[in-house]
């Protein structure tokens, strides 16, 4: 069974940078599916916050960006804020199984 | 600015059948595909299935036989229906809708808009 891995918690003081992973392999990232990714904020739904690896929507600050090596991705905050204190979650498709969409397990940012 | 409302019963008993609707205003359903998603307490979230407004749909293999989607145009809806339900059916359920990416196929699509949940709970 095919997943994307995503480490459960990460933390940073406010002004830093943190970087969450997310790990797939050759039926979803590897298969040259894209990476999304969303914020969900205490008691909300989530929201889109990353596209196709790379791509902010209109009104998401430049402080979130994302990034592809091999069949990871990676989403990075920098200036870390408090407001930033959420779950994020990856997301593409697999190709195995008859094809569905998949979301990551989610990581816990935390500002100190 | 399209919004999303899922609607439906908050609690259902075990072996019955659990149905919600999703009302979209301020837009149409055509011309979209079409997301739920569930989110047990404390845990990740989970894809269900996806419908296109014509209606064909696509499910998660794990909950294929016991989920059913529908859309109502003239109504503007999306339902989902997911039968003989247990204790781990409970979650909040999310409707969403899948993002036109121009020059990549469906599959490659994105959550843009979302619901704000209902919460289920499947208890006697």
């Amino acid at each position: 069974q095919s997943v994307l891995t995503q480490p459960p918690s990460v933390s940073g003081a406010p002004g830093q940078r943190v970087t969450i992973s997310c790990t797939g392999d050759s039926s979803n990232i590897g298969a040259g599916h894209e990476i999304h990714w969303y914020q969900q904020l205490p008691g909300t739904a989530p929201k889109l916050l990353i596209y196709g690896f790379f791509n902010r929507p209109s009104g998401v600050p430049d402080r979130f960006s994302g990034s592809k090596s091999g069949t990871s991705a990676s989403l990075a905050i920098t200036g870390l804020r408090a407001e930033d204190e959420a779950d994020y979650y990856c997301q593409s498709y697999d190709s195995s199984l008859s094809g569905s969409r998949l979301f990551g397990g989610g990581t816990r940012v935390t500002v100190l | 600015q399209v919004q999303l409302q899922e609607s439906g019963p908050g609690l259902v008993k075990p072996s019955e059948t659990l149905s919600l609707t999703c009302s979209v205003s301020g837009g149409s359903i055509s011309g979209y595909y079409w997301s739920w998603i569930r989110q047990p307490p404390g845990k990740g979230l989970e894809w269900i299935g996806d419908i296109y407004y014509r209606g064909s749909a696509n499910y998660i293999p794990s909950l294929k036989t016991r989920v059913t989607m529908s859309v109502d145009t003239s109504k503007n809806q999306v339902s989902l229906k997911l039968s003989s339900v247990t204790a781990a059916d409970t979650a909040i359920y999310y409707c969403a809708r899948l993002e036109f990416w121009s020059g990549y196929p469906p599959k490659n699509y994105y959550l843009g808009v979302w619901g704000k949940g209902t919460t289920v709970i499947v208890s006697s």
